[in-house]
């Protein structure tokens, strides 16, 4: 593994539109996160893994936003119906001990036209 | 939310000068991390203190961390052009995922 890995690195969509983005993490780290960033602001959390099972959720995660995690390896992240407040950078990182640092993907850029 | 607070928002220096960066947070913590982030890219892992720790090092950084004012400083000695990015500091309260501030940008004039 080199690292953390985000597909797509950029992704343009119009409004109302579904779109889905893939993470795969380090092989060993158990632990997978989602977070998003605006510009000049720092990442917020979303929601993270821990294995195949999702621990917590922000409430800045709308019923039209969700992840997975199957078989506790790569992860996606969809938005359904998709608005212009959602443009940002997807950015998911993970970790092998919880209270250790984080690795981070480049992140995927969301523009909604 | 965001727990931290970090200030300087911007911060421009020449190359060679030290930069100091501070972060204040709200509640109580178990570790605290910063991190490096070039424009348009991930978050790099720059280093951890834990809340039993005052001071620690790693090459030009060095990190502090004062429980009792809730806040920590950053410094990076004999700054170079390629230091020129935002910082962040981020927290977590014991098994919960890490909690952002805002950052500091930090330009580093050569």
């Amino acid at each position: 593994d080199t690292g953390v890995s985000q597909d797509p690195r950029h992704k343009i969509t119009k409004r109302g539109q579904n779109v889905t983005f893939r993470c795969d993490p380090i092989s060993e780290h158990n632990r997978l996160y989602w977070y998003r960033q605006t510009l000049g602001q720092g990442p917020e959390f979303l929601t993270y893994f821990q294995n195949e099972a999702q621990l917590e959720k922000s409430r800045l995660l709308s019923d039209r936003f969700s992840a997975e995690r199957p078989k506790g390896s790569f992860s996606t992240l969809e938005i359904q119906r998709t608005e212009q407040g959602d443009s940002a950078m997807y950015l998911c990182a993970s970790s092998v001990d919880p209270s250790g640092g984080y690795t981070f993907g480049s992140g995927t850029r969301l523009t909604v036209v | 939310s965001q727990q931290g607070e970090e200030d300087p928002q911007a911060l421009s220096i020449q190359e060679g000068e030290n930069a100091t960066m501070n972060c204040s947070y709200k509640t109580s913590i178990n570790n605290l991390q910063w991190y490096r982030q070039n424009s348009g890219r991930g978050l790099v892992h720059l280093i951890l203190i834990r809340s039993n720790e005052r001071e620690k090092h790693s090459g030009r950084l060095r990190v502090t961390l004062d429980t009792s004012k809730k806040s920590s400083s950053l410094l990076i000695t004999a700054s170079r052009a390629a230091d020129t990015a935002s910082y962040f500091c981020a927290t977590d309260s014991g098994n919960t995922p890490l909690v952002f501030g805002k950052g500091t940008r930090l330009s580093v004039i050569a």
